[in-house]
């Protein structure tokens, strides 16, 4: 299985800084990745997708870059929406596997 | 818009199977990838499987002995079996479509998914 490993796990920041998270793959994955966000009690919700595609609705604070095997996931101008936990997620290879999450707190 | 919703028994006694059911509604598409997906505080996020269109499935090998994936397109649902249970299956299970762009249907990242439902194994 491809093992992918997010940094850092926690994260503290402010309102209007901007945020990067990084998502490592145990082997190349090409551009085959997803981010998603997640809140307390909710499901995932999908951010983006294949090759820097933004899910309709996600605003465009979000962007992510890379290929290969390390990715970022960047938020411009973080929100008082955007508190919550990040995964991602890669479908080059099955299983489809997950990082284990980067919770973005309060600082 | 797809609206995906979980249902089935909370609780499942050691050594059972574990039964879910996902209701579809908004998307009567036969090209969409429907799969379930766990969440566990110890593994995290963890893929189970999926089921295509005239019951093409593909599973986790982690899995695969114990679990059946089945779809039932004339009530919009599509199920989980998960047979031999353990503590370990206690978690979170969602149903979730493969993501789907521009009309065509996708088997990797997932668009629109369910609530959710905690299953618990215990007995």
């Amino acid at each position: 299985d491809i093992q992918m490993t997010q940094s850092p796990s926690t994260l503290s920041a402010s309102v209007g800084d901007r945020v990067t998270i990084t998502c490592r793959a145990s082997q190349s994955i090409s551009g085959w990745l997803a981010w998603y966000q997640q809140k307390p009690g909710k499901a995932p919700k999908l951010l983006i997708y294949k090759a820097s595609s933004l899910e309709s609705g996600v605003p465009s604070r979000f962007s992510d870059s890379g290929s290969g095997t390390e990715f970022t996931l960047t938020i411009s101008s973080l929100q008082p929406d955007d508190f919550a936990t990040y995964y991602c997620q890669q479908y080059n290879s099955y299983p489809w596997t997950f990082g284990q999450g980067t919770k973005v707190e309060i600082k | 818009q797809v609206q995906l919703q979980e249902s089935g028994p909370g609780l499942v006694k050691p050594s059972g199977t574990l039964s879910l059911t996902c209701s579809v509604s908004g998307d009567s598409s036969s090209s969409s990838y429907w799969t379930w997906i766990r969440q566990t505080p110890g593994k995290g996020l963890e893929w189970i499987g999926y089921v295509y269109h005239r019951g093409i499935t593909n599973y986790n090998p982690s899995l695969k002995s114990r679990v059946t994936i089945s779809i039932d397109t004339s009530k919009n649902q599509f199920s989980l079996n998960l047979s031999s249970v353990t503590a370990a299956d206690t978690a979170v299970y969602y149903c979730a479509r493969g993501g789907c762009d521009k009309n065509t249907c996708y088997n990797g990242w997932f668009d629109s998914w369910g609530q959710g439902t905690l299953v618990t194994v215990s007995s």
